[in-house]
């Protein structure tokens, strides 16, 4: 079965420094996708790797993707308050093509 | 990528009654997905909605609690019957619009059972 962790659940950052969150799935996949979530909304797709070595950036977010390791990152950079929001990762199951989601990242960026 | 429009977009209900959750997608998709989000917690996958057959639903989640409707294949429907207050959480449909796009969300409907 299965299985997407994210890490940390739960992080809070003054604005202008750099974090990094992790994703990791316990059996082979070749999808993976990071999504927003602002409170009280719904959810906005932020990425979506399919393969090995995907790295795609957007503005001061950026994500990658190691298969082999079964591991993703959502690096933050020079964060800024407008970045505070949940941040899911999800990734499709091989054998049933369902998303399997992280618990998420709560982020709070501070002034 | 598909836009979906989802109506409620919230409702306040009393317990014992229903709620029909419905979703119009701007295209033609061939699977529908339904999620419930509790408060401050991840998605979980209510069922899979094919035009034409019957959902499939989740371990946990039966079709006379939540019937789910697909006339069509730009359309779906979720009932959440005999409400609970532990019924309250963030019901979102969703669907595949494939290769760079991924999976897209309908704008949620915030159900509080009282």
């Amino acid at each position: 079965e299965l299985k997407v962790e994210q890490n940390p659940l739960f992080l809070s950052m003054q604005e202008g420094k750099n974090y990094t969150i992790y994703c990791n799935y316990s059996t082979t996949s070749d999808r993976l996708y990071w999504y927003r979530q602002d409170p009280g909304k719904s959810l906005e797709s932020l990425f979506v790797l399919l393969s090995n070595g995907a790295v795609k950036q957007e503005g001061r977010l950026m994500a990658s993707l190691d298969t082999k390791a079964r591991l993703s990152t959502l690096h933050i950079t020079a964060a800024v308050h407008d970045l505070s929001a949940t941040y899911f990762c999800a990734v499709l199951s091989d054998s049933n093509y369902q998303l399997i989601w992280g618990a998420g990242t709560k982020l709070i960026i501070k002034p | 990528s598909a836009v979906i429009s989802q109506k409620p977009s919230r409702d306040i209900c009393q317990r014992g009654t229903s709620l029909t959750i419905q979703c119009q997608v701007d295209s033609q998709v061939t699977m529908m997905f339904w999620y419930r989000q509790q408060p401050g917690q991840s998605l979980t996958l209510i069922a899979t909605a094919n035009q034409g057959s019957e959902a499939t639903y989740e371990s946990g989640f039966v079709i006379d609690k939540f019937p789910i409707s697909r006339p069509n294949l730009t359309f779906s429907t979720l009932t959440v019957s005999n409400m609970s207050p532990e019924d309250s959480s963030i019901y979102l449909c969703s669907v595949e619009t494939g290769g760079l796009y991924g999976y897209t969300f309908g704008s949620g409907t915030r159900l509080t059972v009282v």
